[in-house]
């Protein structure tokens, strides 16, 4: 089937820890996003990327890293540079071009213990 | 000023009636516009894609575009309980092609 998976659903980091949070899609979409959603809040950009090997930062990029190697994968940093990581993480897909829609993966629920 | 407004809510209307959801943009220049449901804990789905002038109907919903204004609505007609969700507008700036920016998104809750 084709879609985006992030992995893993639930992510416990300890402080001080940097951790990766997975994203892969296999429709073979050009740009790929990552969100950030904290309780009853929208969703703000980190991090896009429309091309291999090139990304831009979004709104709230400091503390965060991405790499965009492969167009199927768009993996993120969370490093110990971001002071309140706890949120729901999601990453998003879409194909470029006047209306095209973002898919979104299930989401990855990072809490700091 | 925000790139992107939205009316947190909640918004409560009984189930029948017609919700109207709002949402205005800053950059003029903007050329998509996506309104997504998002139920809690969730993750977003697509309800209505509309980059042209006026109004787009898909089923029970209607999404309205005015550039001049810069706003973009959205019309739940014959509101169910399971609409009750969050609603997220998001548009894509003209100049950065692949950028997506979200609203805060507003709370609909459809009463019995």
């Amino acid at each position: 089937d084709g879609g985006i998976t992030q992995s893993p659903k639930y992510l416990f980091r300890k402080e001080g820890q940097n951790v990766t949070l997975s994203c892969e899609q296999n429709l073979n979409h050009d740009a790929m996003y990552w969100y950030r959603q904290d309780p009853g809040q929208g969703l703000r950009l980190i991090y896009y990327s429309q091309i291999v090997n090139d990304f831009q930062k979004g709104d709230i990029a400091e503390g965060y890293s991405v790499s965009r190697e492969k167009k199927e994968s768009f993996p993120l940093t969370v490093t110990s540079a971001q002071k309140n990581p706890t949120a729901f993480y999601l990453c998003a897909s879409r194909v470029l071009g006047q209306g095209s829609e973002a898919f979104f993966g299930q989401g990855t629920r990072l809490t700091v213990v | 000023q925000k790139e992107v407004e939205q009316n947190s809510g909640p918004l409560s209307v009984p189930e029948g009636a017609i919700a109207s959801l709002n949402c205005t943009y800053s950059d003029r220049g903007s050329q998509s516009f996506f309104w997504y449901r998002q139920y809690s804990g969730k993750s977003p789905e697509l309800i209505m894609s509309i980059y042209s002038n006026g109004d787009k109907e898909d089923g029970r919903f209607t999404a309205q575009l005015n550039k001049a204004s810069q706003y973009v609505s959205l019309l739940i007609r014959d509101s169910q309980p399971s609409d009750s969700a969050t609603y997220l507008c998001a548009f894509s700036p003209t100049g950065t092609a692949s950028k997506l920016t979200f609203g805060t998104g507003t709370r609909l809750q459809v009463t019995l």
